[in-house]
């Protein structure tokens, strides 16, 4: 069964251009969530998407927004690109959102510059 | 102050050696996570727990929900076990917020 994939690995970008991240989540998984690991930070909860609609929201400004498609697949968009949202967006998925197991993406790594 | 604690920051052991990582929490929550994070940053999901005890392999996980309180423990340990441990707790909204996580070294 595949796990958790992301798209692309890396991503290199300029302040003010917007990125577009992907996540398709484990087959049958419904709920999908989104996580920024900054250098030197930890892990910080961005989005929570199942059934196509947002459920909840991290302490991240508007520019971070996303959408969970038909098929359970997600997108994470960052617009207005500033050089402190270089991190690491890492994806999980469960089964549902309700306290089923998260399982992790390998994560794309976004450099501003 | 954080809402999740871990401690120790950082771990250096001998192969072979028993490990304890500890982890509070100051809020209410709904079940915890034990994840390992390697260089590269894959994150594996170990445990996931409300209550009790959780074994697999040479982890076991516990949690003391009064206490708000977790410890993951690793028996045996192995240099492969090197990697960086991280305790989240789920709260309202499958929300996870996590602690900042223990740098395991175990040398040969």
């Amino acid at each position: 069964e595949a796990g958790v994939t992301q798209s692309p690995t890396h991503l290199i970008k300029t302040r003010g251009q917007q990125a577009t991240l992907r996540c398709s989540p484990i087959s049958g998984h419904t709920s999908v969530y989104w996580y920024q690991q900054a250098l030197g930070l930890g892990l910080q909860f961005l989005l929570w998407y199942d059934e196509g609609e947002e459920r909840n929201r991290g302490n991240f400004p508007p520019r971070f927004s996303g959408r969970q498609f038909p098929n359970y697949s997600s997108e994470l968009n960052v617009n207005a690109l500033e050089l402190e949202d270089s991190a690491l967006y890492l994806c999980a998925s469960s089964l549902t959102g309700n306290l089923d197991t998260q399982y992790f993406g390998p994560g794309t790594r976004l450099t501003v510059l | 102050k954080n809402e999740v604690e871990q401690s120790p920051q950082n771990l250096t052991a001998q192969e072979g050696e028993f490990i304890t990582i500890n982890c509070s929490y100051s809020v209410g929550i709904s079940a915890l996570h034990w994840l390992q994070q390697h260089p590269g940053g894959g994150i594996v999901s170990l445990f996931m727990l409300s209550s009790g005890k959780k074994k697999h392999g040479r982890l076991i996980a516990t949690i003391n929900i009064q206490e708000k309180h977790s410890s993951l423990h690793i028996t045996a340990s192995h240099p492969r076990d090197s990697a960086v441990y991280i305790c989240a707790v789920l709260t309202s909204g499958s929300r996870l917020t996590f602690g900042e996580g223990t740098q395991l070294t175990v040398n040969p």
